[in-house]
């Protein structure tokens, strides 16, 4: 089956930039989505077909897909930021949907 | 303004089945395939079911193929998801989610813009 991977945990300091990371086999090949999960609360799309906002979603947040990995960047992180982070697919290989592990987003 | 509500949930043996609503309001329902994904306490999301816009296109995942049955009924603008023979390892909170297009002209989820509270369901005995 089908698998993304994902870093546990990233630390960033206010301001700074944040990378999160999500690996599949030939991933490029497919659209990503990432989601933001707040504590308590149900996700919320931030970012689809690789690198598309939805409205609402802040500029600061950007994404990118190629290779084996895609990317959820974040800059000048805020302490709003603070979340669970997954990355999603679609594989059609085996007609499901995919969800990273999460990474849980630190922000010191 | 979109909002998706779940209902149906609760504590049920092990063995036993339950059916999960997704009442949907704020938009014109035909026009989006509706998803299930569920997160067992403490851990990620995982997808459960999808169907598309007119019901024609349904999806499992490999964990509920067999036990989980999902269904729409677009005069109610409402989705189900029938759970049956219920583990231990079903026990979650449940969220519909709204997919961003119906999967008619291509079937393949294409993000999911809008999610429900998510509604508890509890397998033990």
């Amino acid at each position: 089956s089908y698998e993304l991977t994902q870093p546990p945990s990233v630390s960033v300091s206010p301001g700074q930039t944040a990378s999160i990371t999500c690996s599949g086999d030939k991933l490029g090949d497919k659209f990503a989505s990432w989601y933001q999960q707040k504590p308590g609360q149900s996700p919320v799309l931030v970012i689809y077909q690789d690198n598309k906002r939805p409205s609402g979603i802040p500029g600061r947040l950007s994404g990118s897909n190629s290779g084996n990995t895609a990317t959820l960047t974040i800059s000048g992180t805020q302490a709003m930021d603070e979340a669970d982070y997954y990355c999603q697919t679609w594989d059609t290989t085996t007609a499901s949907v995919v969800f990273g592990g999460g990474t849980k987003l630190t922000v010191l | 303004e979109v909002q998706l509500l779940e209902s149906g949930g609760g504590l049920v043996q092990p063995g036993g089945s339950l059916r999960l609503s997704c009442s949907a309001s704020g938009f014109t329902f035909t026009k989006f395939a509706v998803t299930w994904v569920r997160q067992a306490p403490g851990k990620g999301l995982e997808w459960v079911s999808g169907i598309s816009g007119n019901g024609g296109i349904t999806y499992y995942a490999k964990t509920v193929k067999g036990r989980f049955t999902i269904s729409r009924d677009n005069s109610k603008n409402t989705v189900w998801l029938n759970l049956d023979s219920l583990r231990a390892g079903d026990t979650a909170l449940y969220y519909c989610a709204r997919d961003r297009h119906s999967w008619e002209a291509a079937p393949e989820p294409d993000g999911f813009d809008f999610w429900g509270q998510g509604i508890l369901v509890t397998v033990s005995s």
